[in-house]
């Protein structure tokens, strides 16, 4: 069965850092794109980051960018995501989803990052 | 940056009604890249459609997605109770890697 599973997030103070993992199982990792992708409490979808399979090519949202770092280690099926500078509205529910070609075919279940004052 | 919008932002209907979902794209959109999700409350979106109009697996046939450049759309024959939910559309392109919809809800009327 394919599956991600999400952990790390928390209650953290404003200004603080937090590291995300997502771990994959029943597929061939390494060979897939991957995205960390968020939700405020209440609303929508917000795309936060892509890492490419490899590794080696990364994008961010203007909205994390200089503040997150995602990295992956295809050795041990994990994704990861770096959150440092924690603002109030980084507050969200964090999903990982693999990329196919023009869609995002597996999420997992999403963590919890909650940043406080 | 391509701009999705959704309309209507909630829609009421009966089971086994028809329900009827747009998507807008401030730019054409490549059909290959659109896409169409459900999300339940408390849960991860759930693909239904890709390529704009190809069904995902396991989905049922009772959905399925039309349009094209900038004008797309999701539908849903014969509504079940598990299809009471909110939809996203989502267009791929390089910056931002993607882009949401802001959702239509679809309640129990």
């Amino acid at each position: 069965e394919v599956q991600l599973v999400e952990s790390g997030g928390g209650l953290v103070q404003r200004g603080g850092s937090l590291r995300l993992s997502c771990t994959a199982s029943g597929f061939t990792f390494n060979t897939y794109n991957m995205n960390w992708v968020r939700q405020a409490p209440g609303k929508g979808l917000e795309w936060v980051s892509y890492i490419s399979s490899s590794g080696y090519v990364m994008y961010y949202a203007d909205s994390v960018k200089g503040r997150f770092t995602i990295s992956r280690d295809n050795d041990k099926n994990s994704l990861y995501l770096q959150m440092n500078s924690l603002r109030d509205e980084d507050t969200a529910v964090y999903f990982c989803a693999r990329e196919k070609p023009g869609q995002s075919d597996c999420w997992g279940q999403g963590t919890l990052v909650t940043v406080s004052s | 940056e391509i701009v999705l919008t959704q309309s209507p932002g909630t829609l009421s209907l009966f089971p086994g009604e028809r329900a009827t979902l747009s998507c807008r794209a401030s730019q054409s959109v490549s059909s290959s890249y659109l896409a169409w999700y459900q999300q339940k409350p408390g849960q991860a979106p759930r693909l239904l459609i890709y390529g704009a109009s190809s069904r995902a697996t396991g989905i049922p046939d009772r959905f399925s997605g039309s349009g094209s450049g900038t004008d797309f759309t999701l539908t849903i024959t014969r509504l079940e109770p598990e299809d009471f939910a909110v939809y996203y559309c989502q267009q791929y392109g390089s910056s931002p890697r993607f882009t949401f919809g802001p959702g239509t809800k679809v309640d129990i009327k």
